[in-house]
C-alpha cells in the first residue's frame, strides 16, 4: 500500500459525459502528479501541482483539467468524453516539487470506461 | 510521445533464472528510474540512478547506465514467480518547460514456477 487513495476504483459512463477522479496523496506529500495509461499510448504523464500551484503540464487535452486543493487532494476532471479517453488514470504524489529527482508513490488507479 | 523504449516486450524465465531488460532514450536525462507494476494495478518504484552514476544495486536489482550509448538495463537475480510484473523505465527530463517522468512502454516478465 503506497499511502495514496483514488476514488473510485471504476467509473463506466457515456460519450459526452463529464467525470471527476479523486486523489488523496501521502501525508505529507505535496505534489500531485496525474497519468494516464491506455494500450496504445502507454502511461503519459498530464499534469503535476504542488502545493496548490501547477508545476509541470504534459500530454493534458483542453477537455480535462486538474486542481490541488488546500488539504492537497486532487481532482481529475474530464469533460465531452470520448471513446477514446478509455484508460487507466493514475495519481501518484511526491515530498516535494522535483517530479523528476523524489520517488514518486502510485495510487492503485481508477479505471474509466466510456462507452 | 514515448522517450524510453524498453526491450525485450516481454520476457519469459523461469524461476531462479535471471532476468535482464534494457531501455533506451533520445535525449539527455537528470536521471533514469525504473518502476514495476503488477496487473492492472499501480507503479511501484524500484531504483533510481542518476546520470552522473554508472551502476546502482538494490537487493536482487543491479541497474547500469550508459548515457554515452542512452541506455540502461535492468538485473534481477534469482527471478522468483512473485517477480512477475511488468516493469517502467522512466527518464527524468527538462522537457517543454517543465522538469517531467516520461515513460517507456514497458518489459513484461513472467517467472514460471
Amino acid at each position: 500500500d503506497s499511502g495514496v487513495t483514488q476514488t473510485p476504483k471504476h467509473l463506466i459512463t457515456a460519450t459526452g459525459q463529464r467525470v471527476t477522479l479523486r486523489c488523496s496523496p501521502r501525508s505529507g506529500d505535496l505534489s500531485v502528479y496525474w497519468y494516464q495509461q491506455s494500450l496504445d499510448q502507454g502511461l503519459q504523464f498530464l499534469i503535476q501541482y504542488y502545493n496548490g500551484e501547477e508545476r509541470a503540464k504534459g500530454n493534458i487535452l483542453e477537455r480535462f483539467s486538474a486542481q490541488q486543493f488546500p488539504d492537497l487532494h486532487s481532482e481529475l476532471n474530464l469533460s465531452s468524453l470520448e471513446l477514446g479517453d478509455s484508460a487507466l488514470y493514475f495519481c501518484a504524489s511526491s515530498r516535494r516539487d522535483s517530479g523528476v529527482t523524489d520517488t514518486q508513490y502510485f495510487g492503485p488507479g481508477t479505471r474509466l470506461t466510456v462507452l | 510521445s514515448q522517450q524510453g523504449e524498453e526491450d525485450p516486450q516481454a520476457l519469459s524465465i523461469q524461476e531462479g533464472e535471471n532476468a535482464t531488460m534494457n531501455c533506451s532514450y533520445k535525449t539527455s536525462i537528470n536521471n533514469l528510474q525504473w518502476y514495476r507494476q503488477n496487473s492492472g494495478r499501480g507503479l511501484v518504484h524500484l531504483i533510481l540512478i542518476r546520470s552522473n552514476e554508472r551502476e546502482k544495486h538494490s537487493g536482487r536489482l543491479r541497474v547500469t547506465l550508459d548515457t554515452s550509448k542512452k541506455s540502461s538495463s535492468l538485473l534481477i537475480t534469482a527471478s522468483r514467480a512473485a517477480d512477475t510484473a511488468s516493469y517502467f523505465c522512466a527518464t527524468g527530463q527538462f522537457s517543454g518547460g517543465y522538469n517531467k517522468l516520461i515513460f517507456g512502454a514497458g518489459t513484461r516478465l513472467a517467472v514460471h514456477p
